[in-house]
Protein backbone atom coordinates (compact mmCIF):
# COMPACT_ATOMS: atom_id res chain seq x y z
CA UNK A 1 0.00 0.00 0.00
CA UNK A 2 1.31 3.73 -0.71
CA UNK A 3 1.81 5.56 2.41
CA UNK A 4 1.56 9.13 2.63
CA UNK A 5 2.60 11.13 -0.63
CA UNK A 6 3.51 14.76 -1.32
CA UNK A 7 4.51 16.33 -4.02
CA UNK A 8 6.62 18.16 -5.52
CA UNK A 9 9.88 17.45 -2.92
CA UNK A 10 11.59 20.36 -3.28
CA UNK A 11 10.72 24.11 -5.19
CA UNK A 12 12.29 27.66 -4.96
CA UNK A 13 9.96 30.16 -5.23
CA UNK A 14 10.58 34.09 -5.47
CA UNK A 15 9.28 36.37 -2.40
CA UNK A 16 5.67 37.51 -3.25
CA UNK A 17 5.12 34.76 -5.20
CA UNK A 18 2.19 32.10 -4.12
CA UNK A 19 2.88 28.38 -3.80
CA UNK A 20 0.44 24.93 -4.06
CA UNK A 21 1.68 21.71 -2.11
CA UNK A 22 -0.16 18.22 -3.05
CA UNK A 23 -1.03 15.45 -0.50
CA UNK A 24 -2.67 12.23 -1.06
CA UNK A 25 -3.06 10.25 2.22
CA UNK A 26 -3.25 6.59 2.66
CA UNK A 27 -5.98 4.44 1.02
CA UNK A 28 -9.16 4.63 3.50
CA UNK A 29 -7.66 7.93 5.67
CA UNK A 30 -10.27 10.67 5.29
CA UNK A 31 -8.24 13.64 7.41
CA UNK A 32 -4.95 15.22 6.37
CA UNK A 33 -3.02 17.78 8.51
CA UNK A 34 -0.05 19.85 7.79
CA UNK A 35 2.59 21.04 9.46
CA UNK A 36 5.49 23.64 9.06
CA UNK A 37 9.04 22.58 10.12
CA UNK A 38 11.41 25.50 10.02
CA UNK A 39 15.05 24.40 10.55
CA UNK A 40 16.06 23.33 13.60
CA UNK A 41 12.61 23.42 14.88
CA UNK A 42 9.69 20.93 15.58
CA UNK A 43 6.59 20.66 13.29
CA UNK A 44 3.95 23.67 14.08
CA UNK A 45 0.91 22.84 13.07
CA UNK A 46 -1.26 24.75 10.56
CA UNK A 47 -4.28 23.15 9.67
CA UNK A 48 -6.15 19.49 9.69
CA UNK A 49 -9.11 18.79 6.94
CA UNK A 50 -11.44 15.99 7.43
CA UNK A 51 -14.57 15.05 5.49
CA UNK A 52 -13.29 17.97 3.24
CA UNK A 53 -14.02 20.81 5.66
CA UNK A 54 -11.55 22.54 8.01
CA UNK A 55 -11.50 21.25 11.64
CA UNK A 56 -8.96 22.98 13.30
CA UNK A 57 -6.33 25.83 12.25
CA UNK A 58 -3.10 26.72 14.10
CA UNK A 59 -1.56 30.49 14.34
CA UNK A 60 -0.89 31.04 10.85
CA UNK A 61 -1.58 34.09 8.55
CA UNK A 62 -4.65 34.12 6.43
CA UNK A 63 -1.77 34.09 3.41
CA UNK A 64 -1.80 30.57 4.18
CA UNK A 65 -4.82 28.40 3.08
CA UNK A 66 -5.96 24.39 2.47
CA UNK A 67 -8.41 22.63 0.85
CA UNK A 68 -9.63 19.00 0.89
CA UNK A 69 -11.10 17.39 -2.40
CA UNK A 70 -13.67 14.05 -2.63
CA UNK A 71 -10.97 11.45 -2.88
CA UNK A 72 -9.54 13.14 0.69
CA UNK A 73 -6.50 14.54 -1.18
CA UNK A 74 -5.27 18.40 -0.22
CA UNK A 75 -3.56 20.92 -1.31
CA UNK A 76 -1.78 23.83 1.22
CA UNK A 77 -2.02 27.30 -0.92
CA UNK A 78 0.90 30.14 0.81
CA UNK A 79 0.34 33.71 -0.92
CA UNK A 80 2.74 36.18 -0.78
CA UNK A 81 5.60 34.77 0.04
CA UNK A 82 8.25 35.52 2.95
CA UNK A 83 11.38 34.51 3.48
CA UNK A 84 10.31 33.26 6.55
CA UNK A 85 8.33 30.89 4.90
CA UNK A 86 11.32 28.46 3.81
CA UNK A 87 10.54 25.53 5.52
CA UNK A 88 9.96 21.79 5.28
CA UNK A 89 5.80 21.27 4.78
CA UNK A 90 4.38 18.18 6.16
CA UNK A 91 1.48 16.35 5.28
CA UNK A 92 -0.06 13.60 8.01
CA UNK A 93 -2.85 11.46 7.39
CA UNK A 94 -5.22 9.79 9.35
CA UNK A 95 -8.38 7.40 9.57
CA UNK A 96 -10.02 10.50 11.14
CA UNK A 97 -9.86 13.51 12.94
CA UNK A 98 -9.35 12.74 16.63
CA UNK A 99 -6.36 12.05 18.39
CA UNK A 100 -7.02 8.68 18.94
CA UNK A 101 -6.03 7.62 15.34
CA UNK A 102 -3.16 8.57 15.55
CA UNK A 103 -0.73 10.02 12.24
CA UNK A 104 1.60 9.03 9.26
CA UNK A 105 3.82 11.82 7.67
CA UNK A 106 4.75 11.92 4.26
CA UNK A 107 8.26 12.83 3.05
CA UNK A 108 7.57 16.52 2.94
CA UNK A 109 8.06 19.53 0.23
CA UNK A 110 11.25 21.67 0.97
CA UNK A 111 9.86 25.11 -0.16
CA UNK A 112 13.00 27.83 -0.29
CA UNK A 113 12.40 31.23 -0.74
CA UNK A 114 14.29 33.37 -2.11
CA UNK B 1 -1.73 25.47 26.13
CA UNK B 2 0.33 22.02 25.91
CA UNK B 3 3.89 22.14 25.72
CA UNK B 4 6.43 19.84 25.02
CA UNK B 5 10.16 19.91 26.39
CA UNK B 6 13.38 18.25 25.05
CA UNK B 7 16.69 19.66 26.81
CA UNK B 8 18.36 17.86 25.24
CA UNK B 9 19.96 19.30 21.70
CA UNK B 10 22.35 17.24 20.48
CA UNK B 11 23.73 14.04 21.70
CA UNK B 12 27.02 12.11 20.31
CA UNK B 13 27.55 8.60 21.20
CA UNK B 14 29.58 5.20 20.47
CA UNK B 15 27.97 2.56 18.63
CA UNK B 16 27.08 -0.04 21.02
CA UNK B 17 26.29 2.68 24.15
CA UNK B 18 23.30 3.04 24.90
CA UNK B 19 20.99 6.38 25.07
CA UNK B 20 18.45 8.12 26.37
CA UNK B 21 16.43 10.51 25.18
CA UNK B 22 14.72 12.96 27.44
CA UNK B 23 10.87 14.12 27.01
CA UNK B 24 8.96 16.42 29.68
CA UNK B 25 5.37 17.70 28.46
CA UNK B 26 3.12 19.67 30.08
CA UNK B 27 -0.97 19.63 29.47
CA UNK B 28 -4.43 19.50 31.40
CA UNK B 29 -5.74 17.26 29.44
CA UNK B 30 -6.68 13.91 31.11
CA UNK B 31 -6.52 12.15 27.78
CA UNK B 32 -3.89 13.04 25.47
CA UNK B 33 -1.28 10.33 23.64
CA UNK B 34 2.21 10.77 23.47
CA UNK B 35 4.44 10.02 20.35
CA UNK B 36 8.27 9.15 19.58
CA UNK B 37 9.79 10.43 16.08
CA UNK B 38 13.07 9.42 14.22
CA UNK B 39 13.21 12.08 11.54
CA UNK B 40 16.41 10.86 9.33
CA UNK B 41 17.94 13.55 7.17
CA UNK B 42 15.55 12.58 3.94
CA UNK B 43 13.04 14.54 6.26
CA UNK B 44 10.29 12.11 6.91
CA UNK B 45 8.99 11.58 10.18
CA UNK B 46 8.95 7.89 10.79
CA UNK B 47 6.35 6.81 13.37
CA UNK B 48 7.99 4.75 16.47
CA UNK B 49 5.58 4.77 19.45
CA UNK B 50 2.49 5.66 20.68
CA UNK B 51 1.30 5.78 24.11
CA UNK B 52 -2.23 7.00 25.71
CA UNK B 53 -2.31 8.49 28.73
CA UNK B 54 -4.04 5.76 30.65
CA UNK B 55 -1.49 3.26 29.53
CA UNK B 56 1.66 3.89 32.11
CA UNK B 57 3.07 0.51 31.15
CA UNK B 58 6.83 0.45 30.10
CA UNK B 59 7.40 -1.00 26.53
CA UNK B 60 10.76 -2.92 24.98
CA UNK B 61 10.34 -3.70 21.69
CA UNK B 62 13.97 -4.56 20.46
CA UNK B 63 16.26 -2.44 20.93
CA UNK B 64 14.21 -0.20 21.67
CA UNK B 65 12.68 1.17 25.45
CA UNK B 66 9.80 3.74 26.40
CA UNK B 67 9.93 4.95 30.00
CA UNK B 68 6.40 6.77 30.72
CA UNK B 69 5.61 8.13 34.42
CA UNK B 70 2.84 10.53 34.54
CA UNK B 71 3.86 11.87 38.17
CA UNK B 72 6.64 13.61 36.59
CA UNK B 73 4.78 14.40 32.91
CA UNK B 74 8.39 12.53 31.87
CA UNK B 75 8.34 10.36 28.53
CA UNK B 76 11.93 9.07 27.75
CA UNK B 77 13.26 6.78 25.17
CA UNK B 78 16.42 4.94 25.52
CA UNK B 79 18.04 3.22 22.64
CA UNK B 80 20.26 0.30 24.03
CA UNK B 81 23.63 -1.40 21.93
CA UNK B 82 23.27 1.69 19.61
CA UNK B 83 23.85 1.58 15.79
CA UNK B 84 24.76 4.04 13.16
CA UNK B 85 21.70 3.97 11.55
CA UNK B 86 20.33 5.27 14.35
CA UNK B 87 21.60 8.87 13.69
CA UNK B 88 18.67 10.76 13.11
CA UNK B 89 16.96 13.63 15.07
CA UNK B 90 13.69 12.56 17.30
CA UNK B 91 10.85 14.14 18.10
CA UNK B 92 8.79 13.75 21.19
CA UNK B 93 5.12 15.00 20.50
CA UNK B 94 1.73 15.39 22.88
CA UNK B 95 -1.57 15.26 21.02
CA UNK B 96 -4.78 17.10 21.85
CA UNK B 97 -8.00 17.18 20.81
CA UNK B 98 -9.45 20.76 20.28
CA UNK B 99 -12.55 21.42 19.22
CA UNK B 100 -13.30 19.31 15.81
CA UNK B 101 -9.91 19.13 15.35
CA UNK B 102 -6.71 16.89 16.61
CA UNK B 103 -3.17 18.14 16.39
CA UNK B 104 0.79 17.58 17.95
CA UNK B 105 2.33 19.67 19.56
CA UNK B 106 6.52 18.77 19.56
CA UNK B 107 9.24 19.47 20.95
CA UNK B 108 12.28 20.95 19.30
CA UNK B 109 13.92 17.54 18.77
CA UNK B 110 17.28 16.02 19.89
CA UNK B 111 19.70 15.27 17.35
CA UNK B 112 21.17 11.54 17.88
CA UNK B 113 25.37 11.60 16.60
CA UNK B 114 26.33 7.63 16.59
CA UNK B 115 29.70 7.19 15.60
CA UNK B 116 32.05 4.25 14.65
Amino acid sequence: DAGVTQSPTHLIKTRGQQVTLRCSPISGHKSVSWYQQVLGQGPQFIFQYYEKEERGRGNFPDRFSARQFPNYSSELNVNALLLGDSALYLCASSLGNRQLYGYTFGSGTRLTVV
Amino acid sequence: AQKVTQAQTEISVVEKEDVTLDCVYETRDTTYYLFWYKQPPSGELVFLIRRNSFDEQNEISGRYSWNFQKSTSSFNFTITASQVVDSAVYFCALSENTGTASKLTFGTGTRLQVTL
